[in-house]
């Protein structure tokens, strides 16, 4: 099937930004999200984009998408302890693929 | 936003018994709802998808004989484990959709943590 990728891993310090990055193969992706999921709780919905937009901005939150790459990234301002959480890119067309999740770690 | 609740949040088993795990769309009607399936640090697999009314499509690889699917409302979705096993223990979370309503999202439920001994 169609895939989503994402780099499992990310740490950063409280205050810099974070950059989580995902890529997709299905080019025909309608919509695509990004989640976040806190340890033992269910997926909360961050931001999402539109697949005919390059870029999203929300609060702290600033989502890119290079359609021709198939490229999708979310980018968190002044990171904070609390943004610590796996975050997850899904993509739709008709079901919704998830990648395997990136562990945001923010250290004080 | 709109509200999907999950039942129990927590359940231990005993192998061989059978568990139910209820998906409730809470001011919403569900058209359509998603069971998917989270190992412990990988991502969410998609079970299967059911249509109120009708029985589920399951992706392949899923046993339909063990996961048992219930859409009879468009507010409850239902998965029942069938003779659960060890292997069966995993995190469970049900998604929602009314599919008559043009919109980009999917609504998530919190998950049921399912451990059988």
């Amino acid at each position: 099937g169609e895939d989503v990728e994402q780099s499992l891993f990310l740490s950063v310090r409280e205050g810099d930004s974070s950059v989580i990055n995902c890529t997709y193969t299905d080019s025909s992706s309608t919509y695509l999200y990004w989640y976040k999921q806190e340890p033992g709780a269910g997926l909360q919905l961050l931001t999402y984009i539109f697949s005919n937009m390059d870029m999203k901005q929300d609060q702290r939150l600033t989502v890119l998408l290079n359609k021709k790459d198939k490229h999708l990234s979310l980018r968190i301002a002044d990171t904070q302890t609390g943004d610590s959480a796996i975050y997850f890119c899904a993509e739709k067309n008709n079901d919704m693929r998830f990648g395997a999740g990136t562990r945001l770690t923010v250290k004080p | 936003g709109a509200v999907v609740s999950q039942h129990p949040s927590r359940v231990i088993c005993k192998s061989g018994t059978s568990v139910k795990i209820e998906c409730r769309s809470l001011d919403f009607q569900a058209t359509t709802m998603f069971w998917y399936r989270q190992f412990p640090k990988q991502s969410l697999m998609l079970m299967a998808t059911s249509n109120e009314g009708s029985k589920a499509t399951y992706e392949q690889g899923v046993e339909k004989d063990k996961f048992l699917i219930n859409h009879a409302s468009l507010t409850l979705s239902t998965l029942t484990v069938t003779s659960a096993h060890p292997e069966d223990s995993s995190f469970y979370i049900c998604s929602a959709r009314d599919l008559r309503v043009p919109t980009y999202e999917q609504y998530f439920g919190p998950g049921t943590r399912l451990t059988v001994t």
